[in-house]
């Protein structure tokens, strides 16, 4: 069935650093990419998103590259920040006649002053 | 924030019970997807309502049910309520015919004792 695989599932980094988290996919037919990260008693609010016909996108510090080839894609957070941490949740989707998100397990960022 | 609104924001229910979430989407949002998240876990589809119709299901047996009305919003239904329904609740409203971009609101905790 459809699956989305997510990696670290924990991430500490030093403030400043660079953070990057992977993300595949099993559904070949999946064309929308969101990007969610989820604080503590929230719910999850999109960040970032990526359309297959899109190789990569960046807004800001926060950047997604895709391979659709490969059914990769992965989120760069660069000079992260101590608001940055919390839990990330990468998700495909495909454009049918209903919106079907299917969710990795999260990785859960620290962001060490 | 989105604009997505949940209520309540807790319930404590009993093994066997059965309980009402409601959902109110977004403004210009005609759709409404409703997914349960599990501690430590990313969200699973249940299911989504387009035109006050399902418009798509997770796996999720029966006695997961919803609604949803004329002025979009919506309901999840649990009945005959077992210890592993407890979990976050959370629901995302879209428009199916314009970006598939779904936004969610703070959920709902529910913890069946």
């Amino acid at each position: 069935g459809e699956n989305v695989e997510q990696h670290p599932s924990t991430l500490s980094v030093q403030e400043g650093d660079s953070a990057v988290i992977k993300c595949t996919y099993s559904d070949s037919a999946s064309n929308y990419f969101p990007w969610y990260k989820q604080e503590l008693g929230k719910g999850p609010q999109l960040i970032i998103d990526i359309r297959s016909n899109v190789g990569e996108k960046k807004d800001q510090r926060i950047a997604v590259t895709l391979n659709k080839t490969a059914k990769h894609f992965s989120l760069h957070i660069t000079e992260t920040q101590p608001e940055d941490s919390a839990v990330y949740f990468c998700a495909a989707s495909r454009k049918t006649s209903y919106d079907k998100v299917i969710f990795g397990p999260g990785t859960s960022l620290s962001v060490i002053p | 924030e989105t604009g997505v609104t949940q209520s309540p924001t807790h319930l404590i229910k009993t093994r066997g019970q059965q309980v009402t979430l409601r959902c109110s989407s977004q403004s210009g949002h005609n759709t409404v997807s409703w997914y349960q998240q599990a501690l430590g876990q990313g969200p699973q589809f249940i299911f989504q309502y387009y035109r006050e119709e399902e418009n798509g299901r997770g796996n999720f047996p029966p006695r997961f049910s919803g609604l949803q009305f004329p002025n979009y919003s919506s309901e999840l239904n649990v009945n005959a309520l077992e210890l592993d329904d407890s979990a976050l609740y959370l629901c995302a409203s879209s428009s199916l015919l314009g970006p598939d971009t779904q936004y969610f609101g703070p959920g709902t905790r529910l913890t069946v004792l």
